[in-house]
């Protein structure tokens, strides 16, 4: 069975500083996803990494996938106070839609 | 471009009762994936429809089911209702083609009394 762990599962970090996100999964898929949820919403995709060594970047965040380790990273630059979220990575397969995601990430950053 | 649409957004239900609840893909998307969002549990995937066929079902008991029309909206539907059963049930679409992204919409959030 599929399991996919992330950590830390709070962080609370200052505004302008690094910090990042781990995802890890148990077995060989085919790609991951990175999502953001802000209280009350839906998830709002971020990222998806479908190869080993991808990387993608958008504005103060960037992803990463090492399909041999299983892991993927996401990491904040220099982090403001909009990026307080929870995030999740999730994992599938091809050939369906099922994912199985992390147990996300609270992220406050404090001015 | 018109998001993915649930409805009704939210609800109250008593235990022992039943719901349906409704999800409009974004329009060409052909697949649509059901999700139940709780605290203790997390996100989990509930079942998968593609072209009005089930293709991919998650560990729920059989209270859960779903279906999906040839306009690829779909419903999901819970009979006899458990306070468990509370969440934030949300809906995602995706264009035939894996890999892509997922777009989920704005979810209905489910109280059983």
């Amino acid at each position: 069975e599929l399991k996919v762990e992330q950590n830390p599962l709070f962080l609370s970090m200052q505004e302008g500083k690094n910090y990042t996100i781990y995802c890890n999964y148990s077995t060989t898929s085919d790609r991951l996803y990175w999502y953001r949820q802000d209280p009350g919403k839906s998830l709002e995709s971020l990222f998806v990494l479908l190869s080993n060594g991808a990387v993608k970047q958008e504005g103060r965040l960037m992803a990463s996938l090492d399909t041999k380790a299983r892991l993927s990273t996401l990491h904040i630059t220099a982090a403001v106070h909009d990026l307080s979220a929870t995030y999740f990575c999730a994992v599938g397969n091809f050939g369906n839609e099922k994912l199985t995601f992390g147990t996300g990430t609270r992220l406050t950053i404090i001015p | 471009k018109a998001g993915v649409t649930q409805t009704p957004r939210y609800l109250i239900k008593t235990r022992g009762q039943q719901v349906t609840l409704s999800c409009s893909p974004i329009s060409g998307h052909r697949s649509v994936s059901w999700y139940q969002q709780t605290p203790g549990q997390g996100l989990q995937f509930l079942f998968e429809y593609f072209s009005e066929t089930q293709r991919n079902k998650g560990n729920f008991p059989g209270r859960f089911s779903g279906r999906q029309f040839s306009n690829s909206r779909s419903e999901m539907n819970v009979s006899t209702l458990e306070l468990g059963d509370s969440a934030l049930y949300l809906c995602a679409s995706s264009l035939e083609a894996a890999p892509g992204e997922l777009f989920f919409g704005e979810g209905s959030r489910l109280t059983v009394l």
